[in-house]
């Protein structure tokens, strides 16, 4: 059982780089997410989607984009890398929108120089 | 605004038992969910209040009382590897039933 896989684990960005995090579940999951989560701070919603072709702006989009071309696949593109993008990013899934129980990948670990 | 807020630090001693509080500030508020991250890795969900009343699951038990918009995450029987972070997370109807999270609540659990 995979659950939900992000890749990179880390990286190291320089500041005006665009890369894409990986997100893929194998759990048929309609509802996938992407948050952000900073020192003493919850975690922060990015972008989700509530099924295939369908994404929407959480509470922080900016500098951020995503698609979702498939049910598994929710990758995150960061457009062009700012020492502010510096956090750990955890992708999510869920049943549904409504569903109580998110699963999340190991995390992200992002430093913009 | 919406807003969940809990204790940054809690300590305690093994084998004891623990209450984390959460209180929120929101409308439109549809159940709380309590989740545990341990240092390096990733949320994990422990339990979920949709309505009031307590839900027990092991040695974990979570509380909710819409009407003091306050909830708590109850750990009985302590042991080390309880030593996490706990957040408290709302779906609130404002923000399109997404998930607000509080700042979590570090548990330090002394031998």
């Amino acid at each position: 059982n995979a659950g939900v896989t992000q890749t990179p684990k880390f990286q190291v960005l320089k500041t005006g780089q665009s890369m894409t995090l990986q997100c893929a579940q194998d759990m048929n999951h309609e509802y996938m997410s992407w948050y952000r989560q900073d020192p003493g701070m919850g975690l922060r919603l990015i972008h989700y989607s509530v099924g295939a072709g369908i994404t929407d702006q959480g509470e922080v989009p900016n500098g951020y984009n995503v698609s979702r071309s498939t049910t598994e696949d929710f990758p995150l593109r960061l457009l062009s890398a700012a020492p502010s993008q510096t956090s750990v990013y955890f992708c999510a899934s869920s049943l549904g929108r409504m569903n109580t129980e998110a699963f999340f990948g190991q995390g992200t670990r992002l430093t913009v120089v | 605004g919406q807003s969940l807020e809990q204790p940054s630090e809690v300590t305690a001693v093994e084998g004891a038992i623990v209450q984390i509080n959460c209180t929120y500030q929101t409308s439109g508020f549809y159940g709380l969910s309590w989740y545990q991250q341990h240092d390096g890795g990733a949320p994990t969900f422990l339990s979920y209040n949709a309505l009031d009343g307590l839900e027990e699951t092991g040695r974990f038990s979570s509380f909710l009382s819409r009407s003091d918009s306050y909830g708590y995450l109850l750990l009985q029987e302590l042991q080390m590897k309880d030593s996490a972070s706990y957040f408290c997370a709302g779906r609130v109807e404002d923000s399109n039933y997404q998930l607000i999270w509080g700042a979590g609540t570090k548990l330090i659990i002394k031998p």
